[in-house]
């Protein structure tokens, strides 16, 4: 079965510093991998996404996120953290027909 | 494009009574949607899939009487909670894939749906 595991529950970064959040999926063939972001209260709003072809994926708000197939992972990167990014960031990975989710990561951002 | 709304976007109702919750694609047709359940600080728990006329598929563990899903055109599904008790209470999230070119591998979802049963 497919799992998606993002080891850090919550994680604090200065406005302007750099981020990155990590996330490890298990799947027998390359997957679909997704990054969701989610303010509080609010839907999930895709950032991003990798289905084949460049291991580098860009997406909007400034995110990327490096897919590595060595590691099983798809870390979500962003160079300089606005104090609007704080929210929920969900790694997925499936297809359009099931996602299956990590458990989330909480970003704060102070000032 | 590939929006999604939700109505309404938050309902406080008594217990014993049901509720209905919309999910509409609004720039694209959805033959597909799925919702979600989101309890406080956690991942999101699908509950059933969608498909434009025929049944939904639900996940295990979770009672298709109680939650009952229609797909009656491809813009909108409704999501009836039925005969609602406090422990239904919870974020309602819906979502939709968008069957246009490579995006059609990909689910776009709703603002959500707050449901508190008192």
């Amino acid at each position: 079965a497919q799992s998606v595991t993002q080891p850090d529950i919550h994680i604090t970064v200065s406005e302007g510093a750099s981020l990155e959040l990590r996330c490890n999926y298990s799947y027998g063939a390359t997957p679909y991998l997704f990054w969701y972001v989610q303010s509080p209260g609010q839907g999930l709003q895709l950032l991003l996404k990798y289905f084949s072809g460049d291991t580098l994926v860009q997406g909007i708000k400034g995110f990327e996120a490096e897919f590595k197939r060595s590691q099983s992972s798809f870390n979500l990167r962003k160079p300089s953290v606005h104090w609007s990014d704080a929210a929920e960031y969900f790694c997925a990975s499936g297809t359009a027909s099931k996602l299956t989710f990590g458990t989330g990561t909480r970003l704060q951002v102070t000032l | 494009g590939a929006v999604v709304s939700q109505h309404p976007s938050w309902v406080i109702c008594k217990s014993g009574t049901s509720v209905k919750i919309e999910c509409r694609s609004l720039d694209f047709q959805a033959t597909t949607m799925f919702w979600y359940r989101q309890f406080p600080k956690q991942s999101l728990m699908l509950m059933a899939t969608s498909n434009e006329g025929s049944k939904a598929t639900y996940e295990q563990g979770v009672e298709k009487d109680k939650f009952l899903i229609n797909h009656a055109s491809l813009t909108l599904s409704t999501l009836t909670v039925t005969s609602a008790h406090p422990e239904d209470s919870s974020f309602y999230i819906c979502s939709a894939r968008d069957p246009r070119g490579r995006a059609g591998d990909t689910q776009y979802f709703g603002p959500g749906t707050r449901l508190t049963v008192l």
